[in-house]
């Protein structure tokens, strides 16, 4: 079965920095493209970055691009969101996704698989 | 970026319904594009992949058709476990863009 755990969210003050963690299991991680996406209160989805399954590219949202770096551990089985210089619209529920291996565009496939999310919260 | 553009925002409906929830593209995207729901404190779910294809384990009253810049979700006949929101999503090119959801509720 595949799972996708994400942690490492909590409260942290503007312009402050946190780390998320994903880790993938029931699958071979390493054959597929990941990403991060968020929901936050009241409001939509927002994709806010992607990391190809080899590592070789990655992609940001403007909003998140020079603050945040996606990376991946395939070795842990992991995928990683480091978040730095944060703003009260950060504030969302981060969640861990698997891109699917088929049917896929020239850029990147659909969402096959969410984990629950984890909540970041940017106040003071 | 690509806008994608959900109508109805909220869609009031009883069991036995049939439902149908537009999205539309400011661009082509070919047949790029996925439809997920979401219940309250739930992950989305994946219901639909290149605008029309049945993600594995879904029940067959739910349908996706459409191409280019127009797509819709179609619910044949409402159940109990369809009332959640619905998004539809691009993943023709970076950056990826949702529509804004429409929630399907009890009428």
């Amino acid at each position: 079965e595949v799972q996708l755990v994400e942690s490492g969210g909590g409260l942290v003050r503007p312009g402050g920095s946190l780390s998320l963690s994903c880790a993938a299991s029931g699958f071979t991680s390493s054959r597929h493209s990941m990403n991060w996406v968020r929901r936050a209160p009241g409001k939509g989805l927002e994709w806010v970055s992607s990391i190809s399954w080899d590592s070789s590219s990655t992609s940001y949202a403007d909003s998140v691009r020079g603050r945040f770096t996606i990376s991946r551990d395939d070795a842990k089985s992991s995928l990683y969101l480091q978040m730095s210089s944060l703003r009260a619209e950060d504030t969302a529920v981060y969640f861990c996704t698997r891109e699917g291996s088929t049917s896929c565009s020239t850029t990147s496939c659909y969402i096959d698989f969410w984990g629950q999310g984890t909540l970041v919260t940017v106040s003071s | 970026d690509i806008q994608m553009t959900q109508s109805p925002s909220t869609l009031s409906a009883s069991v036995g319904d049939r439902v149908t929830i537009t999205c539309r593209a400011s661009q082509s995207i070919s047949s790029w594009l996925a439809w997920y729901q979401q219940k309250p404190g739930q992950a989305p779910k994946l219901l639909i992949y290149m605008a029309s294809s049945l993600q594995s384990g879904v029940p067959s009253r739910f349908s996706g058709s459409g191409s280019g810049t127009e797509f819709t979700l179609t619910i044949s006949s409402l159940q109990p476990d369809d009332f959640a929101t619905y998004y539809c999503q691009q993943y023709n090119s970076y950056p990826w863009t949702f529509g804004q959801g429409t929630k399907v509720e009890i009428k």
